[in-house]
């Protein structure tokens, strides 16, 4: 069966600091994709990143950064200079067992409640 | 583009009703999962649809089932409702289902059980 766990059940910091979400992922597929998700406080989940298992290139994106190393099993999820509208509760997500064709369900970490105080 | 629609936004109910819930995904896509989110067991799958038939379901009870009508759109229905079952009820939409594509969310059903 497949597990994320995302240890750190809340983060507070102070705006301008860095900040790093960790995630650690369990599975037994050899192919399998990881996802990072933002939840604000009004609910809906908003796609942040999609890495697959054969791709271990870090990626950046703006003020975000993703750091996916396959040897710990671990995809974690760094905010550099935080903005208060980076408040929110960040979920990291793993693929299931491919079973023809359909798209998996998604095994969800805990998630971080992550505060950015001004 | 319009995103992911579900409908009601927000609803109460009491203990041994029946409920049933809406998803319209994006136009064009042909997936549907459905995810319960609770404080105490965190987001949860309950299940798949794509081409009006269910690929994929989570560990729920029976009481928790759905079904895709030809127009993509999906119901989620619960019956005998028990209090545990108050949690946002979350719809994702996706373009083929296959495991790799993003899975856009919708703003969620907030379902209380009293």
């Amino acid at each position: 069966a497949q597990k994320v766990t995302q240890a750190q059940t809340e983060i507070s910091v102070v705006e301008k600091e860095d900040v790093t979400l960790d995630c650690v992922y369990e599975t037994r597929d050899t192919t399998y994709y990881l996802f990072w998700y933002k939840q604000p406080p009004s609910g809906e989940l908003v796609f942040l990143i999609r890495r697959n298992s054969f791709d271990e290139q870090n990626e950046i994106s703006g003020r975000y950064s993703w750091n996916f190393q396959k040897s710990t099993s671990s995809f974690n999820f760094t905010i550099t200079a935080s903005q208060v509208v980076d408040s929110a509760v960040y979920f990291c997500a793993l693929s299931g067992q491919y079973s023809g064709g359909g798209a998996d369900g998604l095994t969800f970490g805990k998630g971080t409640h992550l505060i950015i105080q001004p | 583009k319009a995103g992911v629609t579900q409908t009601p936004r927000y609803l109460i109910k009491t203990r041994g009703q029946q409920v049933t819930l809406s998803c319209s995904p994006i136009s064009g896509h042909r997936s549907v999962s459905w995810y319960q989110q609770t404080p105490g067991q965190g987001l949860q799958f309950l299940f798949e649809y794509f081409s009006e038939t269910q690929r994929n379901k989570g560990n729920f009870p029976g009481r928790f089932s759905g079904r895709q009508f030809s127009n993509s759109r999906s119901e989620m229905n619960v019956s005998t409702l028990e209090l545990g079952d108050s949690a946002l009820y979350l719809c994702a939409s996706v373009r083929s289902g296959g495991r790799d594509n993003e899975q856009f969310f919708g703003p969620g059903t907030r379902l209380t059980v009293l």
